[in-house]
């Protein structure tokens, strides 16, 4: 069955530092997702990506933060400078189309920032 | 502003009890809750969904009861086996988004032999 896959599975960067948080959705979808999860939380809605571009975005989801799908099969949120805050699980999902309501999320990225 | 209630925020239950767990919701635009399981170390995985027009989904052991009037919806498992213990979150989704699920606080399931 085919999954959503993210890499790498843990990241330990210093604060200040730039990260690439990377994931292949399923092949042949057309929505992108990423969401975060602080240790202990719920789930946060990051941002939506559609048609090559950012369709939805949350408060959380500031100047630091940027999406892109540099091929066909990647999909990558970067973070340009680190905060101690940004520590988190990272989760990209991944839905079919319109007539498909089911995001499927992958394993994750757990981001550490020291 | 929390879009999703959801409680208790862990339960214990016994092999074979019946875990109850319930969402509150304010958006009135939400037209789709999906229910997550997730476990430790693991992305969340959809367990059941259930759209405002159906008052109830049933998956196998697995039940959603939806009040539209209450804007409430709860998730039930019967026979609750010791596999399913886990952290279960319920979500909502707006007719008007992209497909962003605003989830709940999540419930720690342990199911106890």
């Amino acid at each position: 069955e085919p999954e959503v896959t993210q890499t790498p599975s843990h990241q330990v960067t210093q604060m200040g530092q730039e990260v690439i948080l990377r994931c292949v959705p399923i092949s042949n979808h057309l929505y992108f997702y990423w969401y975060r999860q602080i240790l202990g939380q719920k789930v946060e809605f990051l941002v939506s990506f559609y048609n090559n571009e950012i369709s939805e975005k949350s408060e959380i989801f500031d100047d630091q933060f940027s999406v892109e799908r540099p091929d066909g099969s990647n999909f990558t949120l970067k973070i340009r400078s680190t905060k101690l805050e940004d520590s988190a699980m990272y989760f990209c999902a991944s839905r079919p189309g319109d007539l498909t309501d089911t995001q499927y999320f992958g394993p994750g990225t757990r981001l550490t920032v020291l | 502003q929390q879009q999703v209630k959801q409680s208790p925020q862990s339960l214990i239950v016994q092999k074979g009890g019946i875990s109850i767990i319930n969402c509150a919701y304010e958006n009135t635009a939400f037209d789709y809750f999906p229910w997550y399981q997730q476990f430790p170390g693991k992305g969340p995985a959809l367990l059941i969904a259930i759209r405002p027009d159906v008052s109830e989904k049933k998956e196998g052991r697995f039940t959603i009861s939806f009040n539209k009037s209450a804007k409430q919806f709860s998730l039930h498992i019967m026979d609750s086996q010791p596999g399913d213990s886990a952290t279960y979150f319920c979500a909502g989704r707006a007719t008007d988004s992209w497909g962003k699920l605003q989830f709940g606080a999540g419930t720690q399931v342990v199911v106890t032999p």
